[in-house]
């Protein structure tokens, strides 16, 4: 089945504490995106990477890092989580940046920071 | 930079009811426009797009937008709300590459939440 898969689904840590959220999609697609979801701020994009090794920020990158080494995986990470980054983060992607308008998504990963 | 807005964070209607929701965008030339859905506790899901050609598009489960370049609206409908289209409905745009835009980017409205009474 084709899907973007996001661990973990639900996460508790404390201020400071790194994290890693793991982002894997078998669809063989090109572009990858993450955003995160507040209320009524709808979705933010973090970072997105057109490609392996292509990565660039999105509209609010300030505490995150992403890495693309391979096509399927896109993992986001916060090295000193703090309680603003408290949200609901989704992962997405499609077949080429030409296309990202057509994205998947994951089932997405509520994080708390307290 | 491209903007979106969405009338309304909350719209109300009752089974077997019209479904309008309003979707407004900034750019003076043209986006690529599109409509996601969200399902409770899972993740978003394309249900349409405009690009080029014809300006009404029919998507999935029924629903279906107009583009109207000179209202700026990319409206979303469906003429017969059912309970299972009970959701928050997101439009979204990019830029036209046709106008020299990049259209890896995509930008969110904030969203509208479509309840459906019975």
């Amino acid at each position: 089945e084709a899907q973007v898969t996001q661990n973990p689904r639900y996460l508790i840590t404390v201020t400071g504490k790194k994290l890693t959220v793991t982002c894997s999609q078998n669809m063989n697609h090109e572009y990858m995106s993450w955003y995160r979801q507040d209320p009524g701020l709808g979705l933010r994009q973090i970072y997105y990477s057109m490609n392996v090794e292509v990565t660039d920020k999105g509209d609010v990158p300030e505490g995150y890092k992403v890495s693309r080494k391979e096509k399927r995986n896109f993992p986001l990470i916060l090295e000193s989580p703090s309680p603003n980054q408290t949200s609901l983060y989704f992962c997405a992607s499609s077949l080429s940046f030409g296309l990202a308008g057509e994205q998947y998504f994951g089932p997405g990963t509520r994080l708390t920071v307290t | 930079a491209q903007s979106v807005t969405q009338l309304g964070s909350h719209v109300s209607v009752s089974e077997g009811a019209l479904v309008l929701l309003r979707c407004n965008y900034s750019s003076s030339v043209p986006p690529y426009l599109f409509w996601y859905v969200q399902y409770p506790n899972q993740g978003l899901q394309l249900l349409l797009k405009y690009t080029t050609g014809a300006t009404l598009v029919k998507g999935i489960n029924g629903f279906e937008a107009e583009f109207k370049k000179s209202e700026t609206s990319f409206h979303l409908t469906k003429p017969s709300a059912h309970m299972s289209d009970a959701a928050e409905y997101f439009c979204a745009v990019s830029d036209n590459p046709n106008s020299g835009g990049s259209n890896y980017k995509l930008t969110f409205g904030k969203g509208t939440l479509l309840t459906v009474n019975p």
